[in-house]
């Protein structure tokens, strides 16, 4: 199974900085036989379900804030936050959908300084 | 939207069995892939397996191979989840997720799971 590394684990932000994830799989993300790179993005935050924010490396979902961007390529992806908001606390986590099963990192938790 | 509407927290026994329910509501549901997702404490979330109802097809990952079973009742629009040789280690808040073809992107509010002797 494809292996997801995150970095940092934990993040502590100022409200209105910016903040960056990285992510790593063990595999190339790239589906070559339609071009797109399945990396997903979905934060957790306290006392809710998890919710996609990026889907398919930088596509953002439905109401999801443009602060937010996802990039990268291959094996090595990041997720980035122009403006910290207080409500943007919680556990970040990348996701594989490249092939079954898919697997998750093991989760960034970003709090509020 | 489907709305997933998942059934009660339970208690079991160590070496006992689980089976979490996820009714969907307000959309088609049987042509796109239901997965099961957990969360233990202290731990990330664990991608579990998924069926996609029309086809009846599962996937599970290695780790739960031989021990979980995930299918779909297409008439009641539901999902069922069945966990087998439960330990503490099973204790944990159970999703399921809906993707429409863009990730897991409708999420049910969780089944709370603790084993316990």
């Amino acid at each position: 199974e494809i292996v997801m590394t995150q970095t940092p684990l934990s993040l502590s932000v100022t409200p209105g900085e910016p903040a960056s994830i990285s992510c790593r799989s063990s595999q190339n993300l790239l589906n070559s036989d339609d071009g797109h790179t399945y990396l997903d993005w979905y934060l957790q935050k306290p006392g809710q379900s998890p919710q996609l924010l990026i889907y398919t490396l930088s596509y953002r979902a439905s109401g999801v804030p443009d602060r937010f961007r996802g990039t990268g390529s291959g094996t090595d992806f990041t997720l980035k936050i122009s403006r910290v908001e207080a409500e943007d606390v919680g556990v970040y986590y990348c996701m594989q959908r490249l092939e079954l099963p898919w697997t998750f990192g093991q989760g960034t938790r970003v709090e509020i300084k | 939207q489907v709305q997933l509407v998942q059934s009660g927290a339970e208690v079991k026994k160590p070496g006992s069995s689980m089976k979490v329910s996820c009714k969907a509501s307000g959309g088609d549901f049987s042509s796109y892939p239901i997965s099961w997702v957990r969360l233990a404490p202290g731990q990330g979330l664990e991608w579990m397996g998924r069926v996609t109802p029309n086809l009846g097809v599962s996937h599970y990952t290695q780790k739960f191979q031989g021990r979980v079973t995930i299918t779909a009742d297409k008439s009641t629009s539901t999902t069922y989840m069945d966990l087998g040789s439960l330990t503490s280690d099973d204790t944990a808040v159970y999703y399921c997720a809906l993707d429409y073809g863009i990730g897991m992107d409708v999420w049910g509010l969780g089944t709370t799971v603790t084993v316990s002797s």
